[in-house]
């Protein structure tokens, strides 16, 4: 079956530094990849979705600039979270499309839980 | 988006089935409903999809109404390992915008 992977699966960051979080398909070709955020007790949050080789795009109030998003290949995409900060605690997760599209074809990662000291 | 309407919570005791419901009244007609749940501190885990007609696999059943306005998700005997929020979801071939789910509890 579809695997996506996510690396780390935890990190604790000081604030005002930079975190970087990936976001790999093992054994399928991921045209799409999607991010969201978590907060404690709440939904998933989409915050963009990029696809390979282009610009991610954004869904309104996230803001760009604070969250890097880049999919370089068909199997790896990365988050980075610039200049964090506590308000950016949160659990993060990635999530893939396979390449084609079929119906089934959205696989989650484990999530990476950041916490910003 | 399509939007789902799904209760907040449920209870269930173990070894019985479980009916969640979910309401989609302004389904399109490309829509697939999707079914995801999410375990505490992971991501969320595909259940079942369907577009028009039940669906069944090793996990759970989909039922879809005539009309497609509405669905359940049956989970024919409840383990403790089903305590989860539930997500139905409805999308094309884009984005999964998820809803606030159905937190069900299972007791032994």
């Amino acid at each position: 079956g579809a695997v996506v992977s996510q690396h780390p699966s935890w990190v604790i960051c000081k604030s005002g530094t930079s975190v970087k979080i990936e976001c790999r398909s093992l054994d399928f070709q991921a045209t799409t990849m999607f991010w969201y955020r978590q907060f404690p007790k709440q939904s998933l949050m989409l915050m963009a979705t990029s696809n390979e080789g282009s610009k991610a795009t954004y869904e309104q109030g996230v803001e760009k600039d604070k969250f890097l998003i880049n999919h370089a290949s068909l199997t790896l995409s990365t988050l980075t979270v610039t200049s964090a900060h506590p308000e950016d605690s949160s659990f993060y997760i990635c999530s893939a499309t396979k390449h084609p599209w079929d119906s089934y074809g959205y696989t989650f990662g484990s999530g990476t839980r950041l916490t910003v000291v | 988006d399509a939007k789902t309407t799904q209760p907040n919570s449920m209870e269930s005791n173990e070894e019985e089935p479980v009916h969640l419901p979910c309401n989609h009244s302004t389904i399109s007609g490309t829509d697939y409903i999707h079914w995801y749940r999410q375990l505490p501190s992971q991501g969320p885990e595909y259940v079942i999809h369907g577009l028009t007609s039940n669906v069944n696999n090793r996990m759970a059943s989909l039922a879809i109404a005539e009309d497609r306005k509405s669905s359940t998700l049956i989970l024919h005997r409840a383990t403790l390992r089903d305590a989860a929020v539930y997500y139905c979801i409805l999308s094309g071939t884009d984005k999964l915008i998820f809803g606030t789910g159905t937190r069900l509890q299972v007791f032994p």
